[in-house]
Parts: structure tokens; C-alpha cells; sequence
């Protein structure tokens, strides 16, 4: 499986943008880039996927290079509510794969 | 439409009791999966479906068993309890296996004493 690496917390204040960057330097052709945030007591939830380039949606953006060996999550105008654990998945290039692998994710914390 | 239901979602056990964790879909999701969350931590993969009548063994394996009958169930069973395993277990499906969306259901903390 195509391991992640990202930094194990953040700190920003409301109303900035806060960029995670996630390091996959084994992505496979195939690979998906998947985030995930998961709130205290609660089930992670999905929030943004991406194969290249850039993808944008009404709660992030995902910006990916062209080698695809990192990628950024990118949270605009954070509020306190985005204080959460964010989790970058990338598939293992298989299309049948099953095992969908969790890293230890960013914890990130929002102040006012 | 409920999404992923786990029961129950709070549960205290004794040491070797035994006891199952259900989970079900209504979404026919053909894949569903059990993970672990120990405090501060990330999840674990236990054990995974990816349809009726096949499931396959996660990262963390030992200690559990599962079964999956119907689409939509796929209970957790703990055959023999251990502290160790005091934890957050949650369930998630998806339509499909590999990189699909996973949905997660609300959590079992369990505690084993």
C-alpha cells in the first residue's frame, strides 16, 4: 500500500486558510488521493478526492502536482468547526483493492 | 434512508466475556468494514467485506471474528475479551471496494475491565 505521511498537527486562527500537505512518494498510476475528517466521537467523513491537478468542492480544495507525490488539502476561511483529525488516504493502485488503510491523520486546531 | 447503524454504542465487558458488535447498511453497499480506534489514535483495519459470503482479514485481525450473511449486515464478534481491546470500533461501508467513498456509522466504545 502506498503509504502517506502528514504532520501530526496544525494550529491556525479563525478565518484563515489552512493548507495540510500530505507526502505519497510511492503512488501508484492508478491511486486516488482521499481525504477524510473526523470530528471527536464521531465516524471520519469523507471530503475531497482527487487524481491530479486540482479539485475544488463547497467544503475544500485539493491541489496535486504534477508528479502526484504530495498533495494539499486546502480549508478556506477556517471556522472554529474545522477543528477536526484530517485523514489523506491513497489507494494501492489495484482497483480491486479492499484494504482501505488509515494513517494517524492531522490533528488540527482552530482558535478564535 | 439511516445510512450505517451500529448497536450497541456504549458497552462494558468482563475479561473473557464474549459479545457481538452489529452493524448494517441500508445503502446495498457491497463493501463493509470494522476498524479500531484507540484514544488519540488513527484507525486500524480489522477486518473487511467486499460482498455476501466473503470477507478477508484487516491489520489487526486476532480476537475477532466476522461473517457476512446478508448485504447488509456485518457483525464483529469478540470471541474472548481482552482489555486490549477497549477501543472505539466503527463500521463503514462503500459500493464498491478499492477507492470508493466510505460512509461510517456513529461508533461502539467499548471498555473491557
Amino acid at each position: 500500500l502506498a503509504k502517506t505521511t502528514q504532520p501530526i498537527s496544525m494550529d491556525s486562527y479563525e478565518g484563515q486558510e489552512v493548507n495540510i500537505t500530505c507526502s505519497h512518494n510511492n503512488i501508484a498510476t492508478n491511486d486516488y488521493i482521499t481525504w477524510y475528517q473526523q470530528f471527536p466521537s464521531q465516524g471520519p467523513r469523507f471530503i475531497i478526492q482527487g487524481y491530479k491537478t486540482k479539485v475544488t468542492n463547497e467544503v475544500a480544495s485539493l491541489f496535486i502536482p504534477a508528479d502526484r507525490k504530495s498533495s494539499t488539502l486546502s480549508l478556506p476561511r477556517v471556522s472554529l468547526s474545522d477543528t477536526a483529525v484530517y485523514y489523506c488516504l491513497v489507494g494501492d493502485g489495484d482497483s480491486s483493492a479492499s484494504k482501505i488503510i488509515f494513517g494517524s491523520g492531522t490533528r488540527l486546531s482552530i482558535r478564535p | 434512508n439511516a445510512g450505517v447503524t451500529q448497536t450497541p454504542k456504549f458497552q462494558v465487558l468482563k475479561t473473557g466475556q464474549s459479545m457481538t458488535l452489529q452493524c448494517a447498511q441500508d445503502m446495498n453497499h457491497e463493501y463493509m468494514s470494522w476498524y479500531r480506534q484507540d484514544p488519540g489514535m488513527g484507525l486500524r483495519l480489522i477486518h473487511y467485506s467486499v460482498g455476501a459470503g466473503i470477507t478477508d482479514q484487516g491489520e489487526v485481525p486476532n480476537g475477532y471474528n466476522v461473517s457476512r450473511s446478508t448485504t447488509e449486515d456485518f457483525p464483529l464478534r469478540l470471541l474472548s475479551a481482552a482489555p486490549s481491546q477497549t477501543s472505539v470500533y466503527f463500521c463503514a461501508s462503500s459500493f464498491g471496494r478499492g477507492q470508493e467513498k466510505l460512509f461510517f456509522g456513529s461508533g461502539t466504545q467499548l471498555s473491557v475491565l
